[in-house]
């Protein structure tokens, strides 16, 4: 079974500063999906981020950007220019895609909290 | 836009309730999902269904039933409910694809207290 681990339960940034948040996962798959999503005190998810792993080139959205370690099992996101908006739970996710469903695995979470 | 719309965003029941969790997604998506959410634990999946009568347990189905007697509608039964069953439940739904563009879109949960 796929496990993700995520081992900053917490964490905080200043405005305007960049903030890395780590992921590490374990699979024996050779292709599969990796995502980050964002949970807002909505409770919304909101898809961040989403990766190949058959693509070598990290993802990129915006101010938001992974480092991609595939050897190391280690999917971080990158997140430049901080905003107050920003502050959210974020949740790294693993999809092994399959025939008859696409479920995906997820980290317990990091909260993040931007301070002006 | 997709919609994933869950019925209530927050429920108490009382211990040996039966309790009903309604989803229902407008993207005519295949797949549905429950995922049940704590600190700490992140999401858990709980039961997927990946077409209409057909259902799978998750990682942790005890305590639970699910119902797809409709493409757009996936129900979470409880059937009597426990105090230890009290967490945020998330629904999702994903196109049935392969090596496209896969990602699950979610509603925006039920608080569920069970008293």
């Amino acid at each position: 079974a796929q496990t993700v681990t995520q081992s900053q339960p917490e964490m905080s940034v200043q405005e305007a500063e960049t903030v890395t948040l780590s992921c590490t996962y374990d699979t024996s798959e050779s292709n599969y999906y990796l995502f980050w999503y964002k949970q807002p005190p909505s409770r919304q998810m909101i898809l961040v981020i989403r990766q190949e792993a058959y693509k070598q080139q990290n993802a990129t959205e915006n101010r938001f950007s992974v480092n991609f370690q595939k050897a190391a099992k280690s999917f971080s996101l990158k997140i430049s220019d901080s905003q107050l908006g920003d502050t959210a739970m974020y949740f790294c996710a693993f999809m092994r895609p399959s025939y008859n469903n696409n479920d995906m695995r997820f980290g317990a979470g990091t909260r993040l909290t931007v301070k002006p | 836009d997709v919609k994933v719309t869950q019925s209530s965003r927050y429920l108490v029941k009382r211990t040996g309730e039966k309790v009903f969790l309604e989803c229902v997604q407008d993207m005519d998506h295949e797949n549905m999902f429950w995922y049940r959410q704590d600190p700490g634990l992140g999401l858990r999946l709980i039961y997927f269904s990946y077409d209409v009568k057909m259902k799978e347990k998750g990682d942790i189905p005890e305590g639970y039933s699910v119902s797809r007697e409709k493409k757009e509608r996936f129900s979470l039964i409880l059937e009597s409910a426990s105090t230890n069953q009290t967490s945020m439940y998330l629904c999702a739904s994903s196109l049935f694809s392969f090596g496209t563009n896969e990602k699950l879109f979610f509603g925006s949960g039920t608080q569920l207290s069970v008293l």
